[in-house]
């Protein structure tokens, strides 16, 4: 079974703080996109990262995908309020069609 | 700016009863997806279609829930009879298809089931 794990999976952070967010799997994905979802809404897309020590930036938001395309990570710097939400990574595991998503990461940025 | 439509917003039910969601994608997105989702967790997909064709339904609870995509555009979800433990949301996603099977989501739908 493949599986993406988040961690953590919880965190409550000062604005202005920097963070970072970690999805680890034991297997290899051909892609990895990251979302950001608001309560009572669907999860939006921030990115899709594809190629083995990619890094993108999305204004403070960096995310980089491993060199094994087995994990991910995002950094996020500076935090501000708006970025309070459920961070989820997922993607298609390579050699399948099936799509998997993350255990999700929940941020609160407090003012 | 196209979006993955979705209705209603909010469903309230009480168990035993037949419930219904709709959702239509974003124009020639050949893929489809239906999600549950548990407050504070990922979603966990319940079916997938390729174009009127079912590529994944092994999640799918097949004695209650049915899925419909008879055209190849919209589809339906239904379930009957619903259960207090489908109190959820229940997301709709279309892509392209294509590798990296980039995901454009709906607002939801969300079920209480009394």
């Amino acid at each position: 079974t493949q599986l993406l794990e988040q961690s953590p999976q919880f965190l409550s952070i000062q604005e202005g703080e920097n963070l970072t967010v970690y999805c680890n799997s034991s297997s290899v994905f051909s892609s990895l996109q990251w979302y950001r979802q608001e309560p009572g809404e669907g999860p939006v897309l921030l990115v899709t990262v594809v190629t083995g020590g990619e890094v993108k930036k999305l204004k403070r938001l960096t995310f980089q995908f491993g060199d094994a395309r087995k994990d991910s990570s995002l950094h996020i710097t500076a935090a501000q309020p708006g970025d309070t939400g459920l961070y989820l990574c997922a993607g298609p595991a390579s050699g399948t069609y099936k799509y998997i998503f993350g255990t999700g990461t929940r941020l609160k940025v407090l003012a | 700016e196209a979006e993955v439509a979705q209705s209603p917003r909010y469903k309230i039910t009480e168990k035993s009863q037949a419930v219904a969601f709709w959702c239509d994608p974003i124009s020639g997105h050949a893929t489809l997806y239906w999600y549950r989702q548990i407050l504070g967790q990922g979603p966990e997909l319940l079916v997938q279609f390729q174009d009127e064709s079912v590529v994944d339904d092994s999640q799918l609870p097949k004695d209650r829930f049915s899925a419909e995509r008879l055209k190849g555009v919209d589809s339906t979800l239904k379930i009957q009879p619903a259960e207090l433990g489908d109190s959820a949301m229940y997301l709709c996603a279309s892509s392209l298809g294509h590798l990296y099977n980039e995901q454009f989501f709906g607002p939801g739908t969300r079920l209480t089931v009394l």
